[in-house]
């Protein structure tokens, strides 16, 4: 019965491939969100999703893209990956905008 | 730059004892503000929002205090028990339609 369910939970691999996370909710939410953690544990918002809307934060490299094949699900697709992607990623969703967001256990990242 | 800080990276306390973790934010635009409870290796977690509307707001031994005049928000834990060990972030909703911004994050170690 996980609310925000995240694949896979690690992924490791090789500079230059193409890689997916997955993200799924069951709460019946509006918007999804995905956001980086830094090795400081910092979060910073990447993208917002509403409603076939999708909001970019400008520093997010064109390399990320965002793909909704429903409400349910927010994927990230990540092409070219370079070191400096290594992260954690959260996707989170909420009702509509401006509410509580609520967040999946996150996907670590490990480019070598 | 950011607009959501916090005053001290690390907050040590006894269990049993009162915490207060607080946060500063800069954006008078900011209408709504949430705090989140990160344990290692999972998501955030809400705990506890408040609106700008509001001073104060409690939970279960959870106050979450707002100063518009000062733009500054904290989070009081009562009586503090092992389990509240974790990562505290303050996040702030400018009214936009981006998601969240989070300040740094606080950690508080509970002491046996």
């Amino acid at each position: 019965d996980t609310a925000v369910s995240q694949t896979p939970k690690y992924l490791v691999t090789q500079m230059g491939n193409d890689k997916s996370i997955k993200c799924e909710q069951n709460l019946g939410h509006d918007t999804m969100y995905w956001y980086k953690q830094d090795s400081k544990k910092f979060l910073k918002i990447m993208f917002s999703y509403n409603n076939k809307e999708l909001i970019i934060n400008e520093t997010v490299p064109n390399r990320f893209s965002p793909k909704s094949p429903d409400k349910a699900h927010l994927n990230l697709h990540i092409n070219s990956l370079e070191l400096g992607d290594s992260a954690v990623y959260f996707c989170a969703s909420s009702p509509m905008r401006r509410e509580t967001q609520y967040f999946g256990p996150g996907t670590r990242l490990l480019v070598l | 730059g950011e607009s959501v800080g916090l005053h001290l990276p690390t907050l040590s306390v006894q269990e049993g004892d009162n915490s207060i973790i607080n946060c500063a934010y800069s954006n008078s635009a900011s209408d709504y503000f949430i705090w989140y409870k990160q344990e290692s290796g999972k998501g955030p977690q809400f705990i506890i929002d408040i609106r700008s509307n509001m001073d104060k707001r409690q939970g279960q031994r959870v106050t979450v205090l707002l100063n518009k005049t000062v733009k500054h928000l904290s989070l009081q834990i009562a009586a503090t028990q092992p389990g509240d060990s974790a990562v505290y972030f303050c996040a702030e909703n400018r009214g936009g339609a981006d998601g969240l911004t989070f300040g740094k994050g606080t950690h508080l170690i509970i002491q046996p």
